[in-house]
């Protein structure tokens, strides 16, 4: 099993760009969230999904959006790039209990935004 | 608002030394208590659970305590290795009763084992 498998890891924009961070897992898990890590704070919840075709906002939901068509696959879109969005993303899945099991992260994808 | 604080921000231990990070948190209802270890450039990986009724839980050279009556865990670190070099984060899942099963991160004690 790769488990939680993000892309890209590192990505610059531009202030106004549009780009997806890719999450794909293979561990059948039904819950997938979007983490930031900003230094200094905590990981924040952004977007998490309990289930395909099924979407919810965390604590920092703007200016960002998520599908989740998949059970395997849930994308976040950054939909018009700020420096404020410079930030390490992580996604992560849990097997059961949505956000309060286990959650298993993936490598996380590095983002600046000049 | 539910917050979770953690102490000391970052420490330094030489190889073999024990160590003890603290965990303090307000999250009520409390549904369960995770430590992740999260190792430089990589993602956060669990190391313990515990829920309400527990009050210690070990892994290896890592053991977890909990007082849910001071709302205070801490996780010790037995004969400390380079590998223990990470950031340490302690994350405190509500109960549903409450309203939210958001859980709350701490910001991580940042360990630094010398040789």
């Amino acid at each position: 099993n790769a488990g939680v498998t993000q892309t890209p890891k590192f990505q610059v924009l531009k202030t106004g760009q549009s780009m997806t961070l890719q999450c794909a897992q293979d561990m059948n898990h039904e819950y997938m969230s979007w983490y930031r890590q900003d230094p200094g704070m905590g990981l924040r919840l952004i977007h998490y999904s309990v289930g395909a075709g099924i979407t919810d906002q965390g604590e920092v939901p703007n200016g960002y959006n998520v599908s989740r068509s998949t059970t395997e696959d849930f994308p976040l879109r950054l939909l018009s790039a700020a420096p404020s969005q410079t930030s390490v993303y992580f996604c992560a899945s849990s097997p059961s209990g949505g956000p309060t099991g286990e959650l298993f992260f993936g490598e996380g994808s590095r983002l600046t935004v000049l | 608002k539910n917050q979770v604080e953690q102490s000391p921000q970052s420490l330094i231990i030489l190889e073999g030394k024990n160590c003890t990070l603290q965990c303090n948190y307000t999250v009520s209802p409390f549904s369960n208590l995770r430590w992740y270890k999260q190792d430089t450039g990589r993602g956060p990986v669990s190391l313990t659970i515990m829920t309400f009724s527990e009050n210690t839980k070990s892994n290896g050279r890592y053991t977890a305590t909990l007082d849910a009556d001071t709302k205070q865990s801490s996780l010790h670190i037995t004969a400390s290795q380079l590998s223990d070099s990470a950031s340490y984060i302690c994350v405190v899942s509500p109960h549903a009763s409450g309203g939210s099963y958001i859980p709350t991160f701490g910001r991580g004690t940042s360990l630094i084992v010398h040789p």
